[in-house]
């Protein structure tokens, strides 16, 4: 079974620092690109970060630039948001989901890849309050 | 960054009828855009990719279209079970931004 939880959710002061981790099972998880997504209380959904398979690239809304840090262990089927600075807006249910790239053939041909996010985990909570 | 915007901001309408979500991209996406379900704040579950394609699992009332910088996403003949929010997200450029979101409510 496909499975992502994430987990290191709590309450925070503005300023400080958490860690949100993600455990994935059931599938390659070094074959995979790697997402995390949030939702603050009763907003839309909104796109943190990515990760590309080995770790080597990775890419952020600019809300998260230079305050968040996206890595990976693959050794440990593991993916992390390291979150410092972290401000009131910063309060949300925090997703990991699997990054898929599919390439959809019709005959003879086949297009580029295409991303999607199409497994996801429960999320966990992060609260930024003083 | 490219802007993802969605109307209606919300929909009432009936078991049975057929409704269309509309999602536009500030520049062109091609067609690389994601529809996402989300029920009562639960993990949001994938619907379609690359603007058409039904992901496993999804009934055929649901379909996708589009290109460019303008995308559908209809559902004919409503259940009880499609009530619900739903997202778009370009996956062309990252920050692979989402629509606001459609709220689908029981009329």
């Amino acid at each position: 079974e496909v499975k992502l939880v994430e987990s290191g959710g709590g309450l925070v002061q503005p300023g400080g620092s958490l860690r949100v981790s993600c455990e994935v099972s059931g599938f390659p998880f070094r074959s995979y690109w790697m997402s995390w997504v949030r939702q603050a209380p009763g907003q839309g959904l909104e796109w943190v970060a990515n990760i590309n398979k080995d770790g080597s690239e990775t890419y952020y809304v600019d809300s998260a630039k230079g305050r968040f840090t996206i890595s990976r262990d693959n050794a440990q089927n593991s993916l992390f948001l390291q979150m410092s600075s972290l401000r009131v807006e910063d309060t949300a249910v925090y997703y990991c989901a699997r990054d898929r790239a599919k390439m959809y053939c019709n005959g003879t041909s086949c297009s580029s890849l295409y991303y999607s996010l199409d497994v996801w985990g429960e999320g966990t909570t992060v609260t930024v309050s003083s | 960054d490219i802007q993802m915007t969605q109307s209606p901001s919300s929909l009432s309408a009936s078991i049975g009828d057929r409704v269309t979500i509309t999602c536009r991209a500030s520049q062109s996406i091609n067609n690389h855009l994601n529809w996402y379900q989300q029920k009562s704040r639960k993990a949001p579950k994938l619907l379609v990719s690359a603007a058409s394609n039904l992901e496993d699992g999804v009934p055929s009332r649901f379909s996708g279209g589009g290109s460019g910088t303008h995308f559908t996403l209809t559902i004919n003949s409503l259940q009880p079970e499609d009530f619900a929010t739903y997202y778009c997200q370009q996956s062309s450029v990252s920050p692979r931004t989402f629509g606001p979101g459609t709220k689908l409510e029981i009329k």
